[in-house]
């Protein structure tokens, strides 16, 4: 299907444990970036990428590791999760030259 | 990054027109102002953006003050639907890594 896409949708893990939450999209988009949004704080900026191999760091970026070796995945984990990360996280996508930003349907990771 | 504000809520009658306001009286001469949404247990989806001039599209209008430091999100008849979290977020248009700063939003309830 194309569009942008998140996977898993839903998960559930325990404290201390490595996670990877899957982004995925179809349009070849240069920019991607991944956000998080917990009560009271709106969305805040993760981590970013403008391109394969090049990433930066946003808001947040505390805790969570990404990758990008190809254009259309952009890969987020926790390295050793948290309670505080129990949130839902969404992905978005933006060409080079776009003015909008399409986001993903979002996981909602709960850390126990 | 130039700061939003926006009232935390507002309500509507559906098919009534709606006008959503923001301020951002600190805007410098490259930023344009987005809008975004977010339905109910969705990722956010772009409304519509703009930089001096009103703007127009199927989903609304965006009336910007001369002075650009406010605007209004109007959306000309209310459905049920178009209740949501409505985010006014200002973007600098000159760099390509310029990112989307999301504040808390306006949350718009329609009354059948």
């Amino acid at each position: 299907d194309a569009g942008i896409t998140q996977s898993p949708r839903y998960k559930i893990t325990e404290t201390g444990r490595q996670v990877t939450l899957m982004c995925h999209q179809t349009w070849s988009h240069s920019y991607m970036f991944w956000y998080r949004q917990d009560l009271g704080h709106g969305l805040r900026l993760i981590y970013y990428s403008a391109a394969a191999d090049i990433t930066d760091k946003g808001e947040v970026p505390d805790g969570y590791v990404v990758s990008r070796s190809k254009t259309e995945n952009f890969p987020l984990t926790l390295e050793s999760a948290t309670r505080s990360q129990t949130s839902v996280y969404f992905c978005a996508s933006r060409s080079a030259g776009g003015y909008e930003q399409y986001f993903g349907p979002g996981t909602r990771l709960t850390v126990t | 990054d130039a700061k939003t504000t926006q009232p935390n809520s507002m309500e509507s009658n559906e098919e009534e027109p709606v006008h959503l306001p923001c301020n951002h009286s600190t805007i410098s001469g490259t930023d344009y102002i987005h809008w975004y949404r977010q339905l109910p247990s969705q990722g956010p989806e772009y409304v519509i953006h703009g930089l001096t001039s009103n703007v127009n599209n199927r989903m609304a209008s965006l009336a910007i003050a001369e002075d650009r430091k406010s605007s209004t999100l109007i959306l000309h008849r209310a459905t049920l639907r178009d209740a949501a979290v409505y985010y006014c977020i200002l973007r600098d248009g000159t760099g390509a890594n310029s990112k989307l700063t999301f504040g808390k939003g306006i949350t718009l309830s329609v009354r059948p």
